[in-house]
């Protein structure tokens, strides 16, 4: 079964701050990596995506990939209060067009 | 900015009865998917979709489900004898390609199924 992990939070930062959100995956032949942010009741939409080791920048957003730990994350940085979603953790494999998505890690970031 | 687009936004139906899911993807996306959300739990992968055909689908998608481009617009997703447990949000999304860097995958805003 390939997993993909995220802690459910939910996860408190105050205005200003930096929030890191963290996943972990099991299928090591994944070869793309996404985050989505999710609105209550809204539909997943798309901050970054990465595809190589390293670190990848857009804006407030970094993603942070390591294959060989199969782990990536993404920091938020100046956080405000409209950061405050579920972030979704997506991976796929080089043999599918699928998504696999962790559960999400609710991120609060109080006034 | 092109977006997916989904109707519609909230379909009640009967057990056992047909529903029908409809998306408009990006237009210029080829590859086309849908997943479903049940309420407080991860986005499920149901089907792919490119050149008139599925290219993969999940355990989820049985022979209750089928999928099909009508035309050169829309995309649907057809329940053909519904479940209490189909009841969830379900989402269309495409894509311009299958792979780096044009795998990404846009959402529509989804449809919620109530199965009563």
């Amino acid at each position: 079964q390939k997993e993909v992990e995220q802690n459910s939070g939910p996860l408190s930062v105050p205005e200003g701050a930096i929030a890191s959100l963290n996943c972990t995956y099991s299928d090591r032949v994944s070869q793309s990596f996404f985050w989505y942010r999710q609105y209550s009741g809204k539909s997943p939409e798309l901050i970054m995506s990465i595809y190589s080791n390293g670190d990848k920048e857009d804006g407030r957003f970094t993603a942070q990939l390591n294959k060989a730990s199969q782990y990536v994350s993404l920091l938020i940085r100046d956080s405000q209060p409209s950061d405050s979603a579920t972030y979704l953790c997506a991976v796929n494999a080089n043999s599918g067009y699928a998504l696999n998505f962790g559960k999400g890690t609710s991120l609060l970031v109080t006034p | 900015e092109p977006e997916v687009t989904q109707t519609p936004s909230h379909q009640v139906t009967q057990m056992g009865q047909e529903v029908i899911l409809r998306c408009v993807p990006i237009s210029n996306h080829l590859y086309f998917y849908w997943y479903r959300q049940i309420l407080g739990q991860k986005v499920e992968f149901l089907v792919s979709f490119y050149n008139n055909e599925i290219s993969e689908k999940s355990e989820i998608f049985d022979d209750q489900f089928s999928v099909e481009r009508p035309d050169g617009s829309n995309f649907t997703l057809k329940i053909r004898s519904t479940k209490l447990e189909d009841s969830a949000m379900y989402f269309c999304a495409s894509s311009e390609g299958a792979y780096p860097p044009r795998g990404e995958q846009f959402f529509g805003p989804g449809t919620r199924l109530t199965v009563l």
